[in-house]
């Protein structure tokens, strides 16, 4: 079955750098690849996502780019601000099992002002 | 913005005991999820729900387990006699055309 691998499990960056997250999967035919933000004891929130049949997507200081051939993607976070301490999760979901989503051990990002 | 709704939003239950978490999803949704998450530990996926019946469920989701839709809008998932390792905050989700939406979440504590 799919297996998502995530990296680093935490990251600690300057408010104003970039942070950068990495998850690789296994299932080569998996198509749609989301990232969720998750506030402490609240629900994961969908930040950006992309499908396969694209290598990158931007969403102001969001963007996600993916890698078919080598299996991963990244989230890539510009101009980061202390609002975006959170812990990160990619996700991916297994072909054709019908829309399950198999997340990352995900990564706690920790903007200090 | 349509949202999943979740009751309640904290249960305490004795060992042994049975809970029922309850969800409404987004009403034109079609696709039902039930994830579990430790404290401190990923999303894991526990059960999908299509056309009334489960369409997939993980190895977590045994016997204990189980999943309703009573009617037409209330999504439930039943744990018949919990254990300590049930505690957990159980997130409901729904999909259709836009996506994934996930509900706020039920902290279950078992003690």
């Amino acid at each position: 079955g799919e297996n998502v691998e995530q990296h680093p499990s935490t990251l600690s960056v300057q408010e104003g750098d970039s942070a950068v997250i990495k998850c690789t999967y296994s299932d080569s035919a998996s198509n749609y690849f989301p990232w969720y933000k998750q506030e402490l004891g609240k629900r994961p929130q969908l930040i950006i996502d992309i499908r396969s049949n694209v290598g990158e997507k931007k969403d102001q200081r969001i963007a996600v780019t993916l890698n078919k051939t080598a299996k991963h993607f990244s989230l890539h976070i510009t101009e980061t601000q202390p609002e975006d301490s959170a812990v990160y999760f990619c996700a991916a979901p297994p072909y054709n099992q019908g829309g399950k989503l198999i997340f990352g051990q995900g990564t706690e990002l920790s903007v200090k002002p | 913005e349509p949202e999943v709704t979740q009751t309640p939003s904290h249960q305490v239950t004795q060992m042994g005991q049975e809970v029922i978490l309850r969800c409404v999803p987004i009403s034109n949704h079609l696709y039902f999820y039930w994830y579990r998450q430790i404290l401190g530990q990923k999303v894991e996926f526990l059960v999908s729900f299509y056309n009334n019946e489960i369409s997939e469920k993980s190895e977590i989701f045994d016997d204990q387990f189980s999943v309703e839709r009573p009617d037409g809008s209330n999504f439930t998932l039943k744990i018949r006699s919990t254990k300590l390792e049930d505690s957990a905050m159980y997130f409901c989700a729904s999909q259709g055309q836009g996506g994934y939406t996930f509900g706020s979440g039920t902290r279950l504590t078992v003690v």
